[in-house]
C-alpha cells in the first residue's frame, strides 16, 4: 500500500482565495482525521470521520473551514476565504479506529502558505 | 478540557546516553497512551502503545512507562544514537470516541555524536 496520500504537498496562495486540500486514506481503514500543525499550537485535530460520517468537527477553527468525505477513499479540507493565519502544515491520517493499537497513519502533509 | 504537556525545552544528550521524555496529562483517564516520532518535513509515525494495566512496555531500545495515578508517561531511549534525533509526541488514546487521539506539543530530541 502507498500509505496515506495528500495533495498538493505545497500550496502558496493569496489571502481571500479558496484552498482545497485532498487526502486518500489507506484502503480498508474506517477512520480519517484532519490535523493542523504550527510551532505555536502543535498538532491540532480539526475534524474526523468514521465510515465517511463526520464525528467531531469541534476543532475546526471557523466557518471558513469545511471538510467532506464523499466516499471511503477520498476526503477534502477546504478553506474559503483563506487568511495568513491559516498558514500551517495540514496532515491527514487514517486508522482502523478502536482496533488493536488504534494507531494512526499520517500522510506527508500539505504545507500551506497564505500571503 | 484535556491538557497534555511534554518537556517544553528541547533535549540535548550525548550519544550512548539514555534519553528520558516526559508526558503529563490532566482531566482525563485514558486506558491507552501512544508515542509517535516525527522527523522534519514528515508526518508522525507510530512507535508504541501502552495500556493502563501495563506498567512498562519495551521495543528494542525504547521503553515506555505509564503511571495512571501520577497521570504521567515516561519515554526512554537507551544507548541513544544521532539517528534518534527527532521530535517525539505522546498522545492520549480516546478510542471510545471514534479512535480520536489528543497529541502533546512534542519534545525535540537531539543526540550529539
Amino acid at each position: 500500500d502507498a500509505g496515506v496520500i495528500q495533495s498538493p504537498r505545497h500550496e502558496v496562495t493569496e489571502m481571500g482565495q479558496e484552498v482545497t486540500l485532498r487526502c486518500k486514506p489507506i484502503s480498508g481503514h474506517n477512520s480519517l482525521f484532519w490535523y493542523r500543525q504550527t510551532m505555536m499550537r502543535g498538532l491540532e485535530l480539526l475534524i474526523y470521520f468514521n465510515n465517511n460520517v463526520p464525528i467531531d468537527d469541534s476543532g475546526m477553527p471557523e466557518d471558513r473551514f469545511s471538510a467532506k468525505m464523499p466516499n471511503a477513499s477520498f476526503s477534502t479540507l477546504k478553506i474559503q476565504p483563506s487568511e495568513p493565519r491559516d498558514s500551517a502544515v495540514y496532515f491527514c491520517a487514517s486508522s482502523l479506529a478502536g482496533v488493536g493499537h488504534n494507531e494512526q497513519f499520517f500522510g506527508p502533509g500539505t504545507r500551506l502558505t497564505v500571503l | 478540557s484535556q491538557k497534555i504537556e511534554q518537556n517544553s525545552e528541547a533535549l540535548n544528550i550525548q550519544e550512548g546516553k539514555t534519553a528520558t521524555l516526559t508526558c503529563n496529562y490532566t482531566n482525563y483517564s485514558p486506558a491507552y497512551l501512544q508515542w509517535y516520532r516525527q522527523d522534519p518535513g514528515r508526518g508522525p509515525v507510530f512507535l508504541l502503545l501502552i495500556r493502563e494495566n501495563e506498567k512498562e512496555k519495551r521495543k528494542e531500545r525504547l521503553k515506555v512507562t505509564f503511571d495512571t495515578t501520577l497521570k504521567q508517561s515516561l519515554f526512554h531511549i537507551t544507548a541513544s544514537q544521532p539517528a534518534d534525533s527527532a521530535t517525539y509526541l505522546c498522545a492520549l488514546d480516546m478510542r471510545n470516541q471514534g479512535g480520536k487521539l489528543i497529541f502533546g506539543q512534542g519534545t525535540e530530541l537531539s543526540v550529539k555524536p
